[in-house]
């Protein structure tokens, strides 16, 4: 089976950083990724993970233990329209097959 | 591209009566997904399809649902008959495999109640 866990709530300051941690069983691993969704809204990709090691994107960077079964999600510099639901996803075998965490929601106060 | 369609946006239906969520994928893609979403739940696979072929429907809860593909831009999610706990976002994703990050791309969703 495939077991995804993430926070359910987290509460930052504008301007600082934020750290969303994933932890992952899954029948097989074929790389991690991480949504953001803002409320009433679909996901929108932001990042990607297949190696062990850390992804930078602009304010954004994700990292990766296949070891651990861990990712977290890094935040920097927030701003308030950073307040969403990121959400953690397995892709578990070798095909496009996509499992979601419940999704940790993220609020960023002034 | 004009990205995933989904449509309706919003459906209100009576329990017992039949629902169809449609949706078109973004051209070339050779996957599609339909996923559910709840705040109990969160987001649940359904079904996905690889170029028109169903793959993987263990998602699907029961027999009242169903999906279809008839050809690469066009897909449908069926449920007869209805029932209040079937209210939700159902979204439709699609995305191209292999060489690939094979990211989703999601529709907007369609948020379907059921009194």
């Amino acid at each position: 089976g495939q077991n995804i866990d993430q926070p359910t709530e987290m509460t930052a300051t504008e301007g600082a950083i934020v750290q969303i941690n994933c932890t992952y069983q899954t029948s097989g691993f074929n790389g991690l990724f991480w949504y953001q969704q803002h409320a009433g809204e679909a996901p929108t990709f932001l990042s990607y993970n297949v190696l062990d090691g850390l992804e930078e994107k602009g304010r954004f960077s994700s990292f990766l233990s296949r070891s651990k079964g861990y990712s977290y999600l890094l935040l920097k510099e927030l701003q308030m329209k950073d307040s969403a639901s990121y959400l953690c996803a397995v892709r578990p075998f070798n095909n496009n097959d996509m499992r979601f965490g419940a999704g940790t929601r993220l609020t960023v106060k002034p | 591209d004009a990205g995933v369609i989904q449509s309706p946006r919003h459906e209100v239906t009576e329990m017992g009566q039949e629902v169809t969520l449609r949706c078109k994928p973004i051209s070339g893609h050779d996957y599609l997904f339909w996923y559910r979403q709840t705040m109990m739940r969160g987001l649940e696979l359904l079904i996905y399809f690889n170029n028109n072929v169903p793959i993987d429907d263990s998602g699907m809860p029961e027999d009242r649902f169903s999906a279809k593909m008839p050809n690469a831009s066009f897909s449908t999610l069926k449920i007869q008959p209805s029932e209040p706990r079937d209210s939700a976002v159902y979204f439709c994703a699609s995305s191209f495999g292999w060489g690939n990050t094979g990211e989703l791309f999601f529709g907007e969703g369609s948020r379907l109640t059921v009194l």
